[in-house]
């Protein structure tokens, strides 16, 4: 079975710049998380979708951050534009369901804002 | 506020040790509480999962813990090896929020 895909890996881009992440899902996994984790620190969650549509958003900054799940498979985020805090690494997972489903994350995207 | 806390200072033992580590929390009543691994530049990987109607949790040599009175979960990993060294992350998951809250980690560390 094919894990989560991310990409890409690693971007660098200048404060006040665009940025689009992109996330393939476990296939049938009706569930996706996106989370932020900055270094030292647990991934936070920034939006999660179930299907095609968002079941909590409450913790992402809606005048930078945006994310869509197109015909409730791949999904991306985006933040326009970057500010120096946003340097972390984005995380998408996905799962089955939610109340207890263990969650499948990919490799993740480093995010450096200069 | 809701706060959930793993053990701030890294953990350091000898191989063939246990380690046990704490997660606790306040103002949660999670329906679920989860252990996962993370190695440096990688994606958390899910362990184990307890139900808070469950005391007990095994999985060849890991154990979980779960006491809802005391508000605390123990994650034990018994005759510990290198290859276990990584950060742990417990994550909580409420009845109605249906999405898990991690904590920041602990990076265990076990010498040969």
């Amino acid at each position: 079975e094919a894990g989560v895909a991310q990409s890409p890996r690693y971007k660098i881009i200048e404060k006040r710049q665009s940025v689009a992440f992109w996330c393939n899902p476990i296939s049938g996994h009706a569930t996706l998380y996106w989370y932020q984790q900055i270094l030292g620190q647990g991934p936070k969650l920034l939006i999660q979708f179930q299907n095609n549509g968002v079941v909590d958003d409450s913790q992402l900054p809606k005048d930078r951050f945006s994310a869509e799940r197109l015909k409730g498979v791949d999904s991306t985020l985006k933040i326009q534009p970057a500010k120096l805090e946003d340097s972390a690494v984005y995380l998408c997972a996905s799962s089955q369901g939610t109340g207890g489903t263990e969650a499948f994350f990919g490799q993740g995207t480093r995010l450096t804002v200069v | 506020s809701q706060k959930i806390e793993q053990n701030s200072e890294a953990l350091n033992i000898q191989e063939g040790k246990t380690a046990t580590l704490t997660c606790n929390y306040t103002n949660y009543s999670p329906a679920y509480l989860q252990w996962y691994r993370q190695d440096p530049g990688r994606g958390p990987v899910f362990l184990l999962l307890i139900r808070e109607n469950e005391k007990e949790k095994r999985k060849e040599r890991l154990k979980v813990t779960f006491d809802t009175t005391l508000k605390q979960s123990l994650f034990h990993i018994t005759a510990s090896q290198p290859a276990d060294s990584a950060t742990y992350l417990c994550a909580l998951e409420t009845w109605h929020a249906g999405k898990s809250t991690f904590g920041d980690g602990t990076t265990l560390t076990v010498k040969p």
